[in-house]
């Protein structure tokens, strides 16, 4: 199994401008998570998902939208790109039983908003 | 809202001695609390949890404490090796939340010098 998958691994975008990240895990999770995690700091959860058609909001999920058309896939959308995004964006999934919670991380991506 | 937290940002420890690292939390109905490692430019990787009833658990090398009176959480290694350098994450998990989120905490660098 690849596990999490994220692309692209590095990004640098000018403000105003928009992208989608990629996220994709081969486990059968049905829960899928995008975090943010600004330098020297913790993860903030921005969206996450129970299931495919199925998405909420977490702690910062302005500047965001996500969608989930399938298990495997869970793609964060920006529309207009702003210097408070600069961040590196992790995305997670896991089981949905509660006895098997436990989140597996992509690599990530670096984006920079100049 | 409530939140997980840490005492020190930075550990520097000497190779073959024992590290701790602490987590104050302040969320009590928590089901289970994790830490995560974190390696540079890399995502978090589970390390070991512990449920809320317990308050003791050992993995290889590494035990988690929990002291729910004064609401603390400690990871300690032993015989820190340099493969240890990385940041440290604790995160509580919460059951009746939607979607198993966490909670994570701001994060301890340890440091393991030769």
């Amino acid at each position: 199994n690849a596990g999490v998958t994220q692309t692209p691994k590095f990004r640098i975008l000018k403000i105003g401008q928009s992208m989608t990240l990629q996220c994709a895990q081969d486990m059968n999770h049905n829960y899928m998570y995008w975090y943010r995690q600004d330098p020297g700091m913790g993860l903030k959860l921005i969206y996450y998902s129970v299931g495919a058609g199925i998405t909420d909001k977490g702690e910062v999920p302005n500047g965001y939208n996500v969608s989930r058309s399938t298990t495997e896939d869970f793609p964060l959308r920006l529309e207009l790109a702003a210097p408070s995004q600069t961040s590196v964006y992790f995305c997670a999934s896991s089981y949905s039983l509660a006895q098997e919670y436990e989140q597996y991380f992509g690599p990530g991506t670096r984006l920079t908003v100049t | 809202g409530e939140s997980v937290g840490l005492h020190l940002p930075t550990l520097s420890v000497q190779e073959g001695d024992n590290s701790i690292i602490n987590c104050a939390y302040s969320n009590s109905a928590s089901d289970y609390f994790i830490w995560y490692k974190q390696e540079s430019g890399k995502g978090p990787q589970f390390i070991i949890d512990i449920r809320s009833n317990m308050d003791k658990r050992q993995g290889q090398r590494v035990t988690v404490l929990l002291n729910k009176t004064v609401k603390h959480l400690s990871l300690q290694i032993a015989a820190t090796q340099p493969g240890d350098s990385a940041v440290y994450f604790c995160a509580e998990l919460n059951l009746r939340n939607a979607g198993n989120m966490l909670t994570f905490g701001g994060g301890t660098r340890l440091m393991v010098k030769p």
